[in-house]
């Protein structure tokens, strides 16, 4: 079984300030997909990433994809309100596998 | 846009009823999901549909049985639900199975077992 551990599990820091968060795996995965979930609601893709060592930006949103292809990071710049939510990472080992393996989560609360 | 529409939104059983939850996708997909989410553990697959007519089991599927209808509908029931299956179950659906393809989801079902 895959495993995607995610750091921190929760995170709040004041508007303005700039963080990071990880997910970890000691599987390869051909692609990984980042999504943003608020309360209430089901998750929504953000970012896929495909390539070891790809970086994607999204605003204020930047992606990267580890060079093994066994972890990544998102790091948000300037973070704002809106930003709040669960974030998760997802990942698909290809190989014909019909499944995504979702990470543990990470939930980021920024304070005004 | 509808996308993917589940029913209900909310629902309380007693140890051993049972139910089942409906999934609609408006999308054309091929592949549909259903998943369990609970605190600290994401998202863990409970059955899946790669295509109209196929199911497979997922992560955590005892407990559950599927149904795909046809290609829009994709079901979950509960035959004799127990407290641990207290959850928020969501549906989700991709155009094909894994490879890059973002999911879709639902709004979930919040569902609490006494």
């Amino acid at each position: 079984t895959q495993l995607l551990e995610q750091s921190p599990q929760f995170l709040s820091i004041q508007e303005g300030e700039n963080l990071t968060v990880y997910c970890n795996s000691s599987s390869v995965f051909s692609s990984l997909q980042w999504y943003r979930q608020e309360p209430g609601e089901g998750p929504v893709l953000l970012v896929t990433v495909v390539t070891g060592g790809e970086v994607k930006k999204l605003k204020r949103l930047t992606f990267q994809f580890g060079d093994a292809r066994k972890d990544s990071s998102l790091h948000i710049t300037a973070a704002q309100p809106g930003d709040t939510g669960l974030y998760l990472c997802a990942g698909d080992s290809g190989f014909g596998n019909e499944k995504l393996t979702f990470g543990t989560g990470t939930r980021l609360t920024i304070i005004p | 846009n509808a996308g993917v529409t589940q029913t209900p939104k909310f629902q309380v059983l007693k140890t051993g009823q049972s139910m089942t939850l409906q999934c609609a996708q408006d999308m054309n997909h091929n592949s549909m999901y259903w998943y369990r989410q609970d605190p600290g553990m994401g998202l863990r697959l409970i059955y899946y549909s790669a295509s109209e007519g196929t199911t497979d089991k997922g992560e955590v599927p005892n407990g559950y049985n599927v149904s795909r209808l046809n290609k829009r509908e994709f079901s979950l029931r509960l035959e004799s639900a127990a407290p641990s299956q207290t959850s928020v179950y969501f549906c989700a659906s991709s155009e094909i199975p894994g490879s890059n393809q973002p999911q879709h989801f639902g709004d979930g079902t919040r569902l609490s077992i006494l």
